[in-house]
């Protein structure tokens, strides 16, 4: 069973593109995270939200509630921000992830 | 403030052995959580805590023990362990459960041979 479905999977963009990741959910929630995946492993928490969009720099991520969609877009997007992206939902007493989206951003 | 610590970072077993991950927050936080990750599936929660004194079962719990004696501390015990159980461990911690952000370990890279 997927609770959590993201696409794509993997991305590749040039330097200074407009990117989008995709996250669909099958259970009811209250809040969504997205999560960052650095490639030596390390995983910090980029967003929670639970309406409308939020931004941070160059990062913005938007939900969908009643459509059980979220998206995080990257705006002039920089090799630095390789990595892989995760949306995590919080249903009960659980917690399920995606699978990620690998993002590679070439120079 | 370090955060979340992990120890140890990596670790090598034989089938059978037993052995304690060690989960550190220097944040005052009441949430804690074990997670695994295997390739090609997300991170799954093996069990998670929602204070001292409590633990309670995830997605994945089984052949895992876990203890939460001190709000600081999260320990993940294998007590005979599998080669299924090979994988990235991570604990993170949160003030709350759903709406704030979780504060994430390094990761502990486990192998069982």
């Amino acid at each position: 069973k997927n609770e959590v479905e993201q696409s794509p999977q993997n991305l590749t963009a040039q330097e200074g593109e407009f990117i989008t990741i995709n996250c669909s959910y099958s259970v009811g929630i209250s809040a969504l995270h997205w999560l960052q995946q650095h490639p030596g492993g390390g995983i910090v928490s980029l967003f929670m939200l639970s309406s409308g969009k939020k931004k941070h720099g160059r990062l913005i991520a938007t939900i969908n509630i009643q459509e059980k969609h979220s998206s995080l877009h990257i705006t002039a997007s920089h090799p630095r921000d390789s990595a892989v992206y995760i949306c995590a939902v919080p249903p009960g007493n659980q917690f399920y992830f995606g699978t990620g989206t690998s993002l590679t951003v070439i120079p | 403030n370090a955060g979340v610590t992990q120890t140890p970072k990596f670790r090598v077993l034989k089938t059978g052995q037993s052995m304690t991950l060690l989960c550190a927050q220097d944040m005052n936080h009441e949430y804690m959580y074990w997670y695994r990750q295997d390739p090609g599936m997300g991170l799954r929660l093996i069990h998670y805590s929602v204070g001292e004194g409590t633990t309670a079962k995830g997605e994945v719990p089984d052949g895992y023990n876990v203890s939460r004696l001190k709000k600081q501390n999260f320990l993940l015990g294998l007590e005979s362990a599998a080669p299924s159980q090979t994988s990235v461990y991570f604990c993170a911690s949160s003030y709350l459960w759903r709406t704030q952000p979780q504060h994430f370990g390094d990761g502990t890279r486990l192998s069982i041979l």
